[in-house]
């Protein structure tokens, strides 16, 4: 059973542009919500993170929004470049953070510039 | 944060063989992840390896198919054994360290 989906699947910005994916998951128990990016021959690494605590976290050019009510996050990439073209994943978990993960499917960013 | 290094890096296997991957840990870590990427899609947990007890399995994922070793707080082991062309995929070694940082992976092509 997929708890976590993910979309797009791809997604192409150019570069200066905005990019959004968003994520819903159906178990109420998670409280703990990381995007993770993944360059090809690459493990993920950990991008930005929230818990449902707050709504909004930025962190220089990416920022994660959350609606608690609706069971959905997004990620949002401000001034998209180049180098962003990456693999990004949603992912979640429950109890201890970042344990026991459950991933969304993944989009495929490409930013033209 | 942690580092993570695994071996091999990738590998070509004959179906019907076994391959053991390794994970080394810059630090002592309590609870190691083991994940399976299959070709273009999202990571699947296989199982949860801690120090000092047997691996925790999620369902789906077998002791007999995908035995693991753990035998201390910085390393790990994941066997891939009676391999399938179903098996091809990238095998991921993961710690948790206040979040969960993941090795560079292990590309499997089973032939």
């Amino acid at each position: 059973q997929q708890q976590v989906k993910q979309s797009p699947q791809s997604l192409i910005v150019q570069k200066g542009g905005i990019s959004i994916i968003n994520c819903a998951y159906e178990n109420t128990a998670f409280d703990y919500f990381p995007w993770y990016q993944q360059f090809p021959g690459k493990g993920p690494a950990l991008l930005i993170a929230i818990r449902p605590d707050v709504s909004e976290k930025k962190e220089g050019r990416f920022t994660i929004s959350f609606n608690k009510s609706a069971k959905q996050f997004s990620l949002h990439i401000m001034d998209s470049q180049p180098g962003d073209s990456a693999t990004y994943f949603c992912a979640a978990s429950m109890g201890t953070s970042g344990s026991r993960l459950t991933f969304g499917e993944g989009t495929q960013l490409t930013v033209n510039p | 944060s942690a580092v993570i290094s695994q071996k091999p890096s990738r590998d070509i296997c004959q179906r019907g063989t076994s391959l053991t991957i390794q994970c080394q840990v810059d630090s002592q870590v309590t609870m190691m992840f083991w994940y399976r990427q299959q070709p273009g899609q999202s990571l699947t947990l296989i199982a949860t390896a801690n120090q000092g007890s047997e691996a925790t399995y999620e369902s789906g994922f077998v002791i007999d198919k995908f035995p693991i070793s753990r035998p201390n707080l910085t390393f790990s082991t994941l066997t891939v054994s009676n391999m399938s062309p179903e098996d091809s995929s990238i095998y991921l070694c993961s710690v948790y360290g206040g979040t969960a940082f993941f090795g560079q992976g292990t590309r499997l092509t089973v032939v």
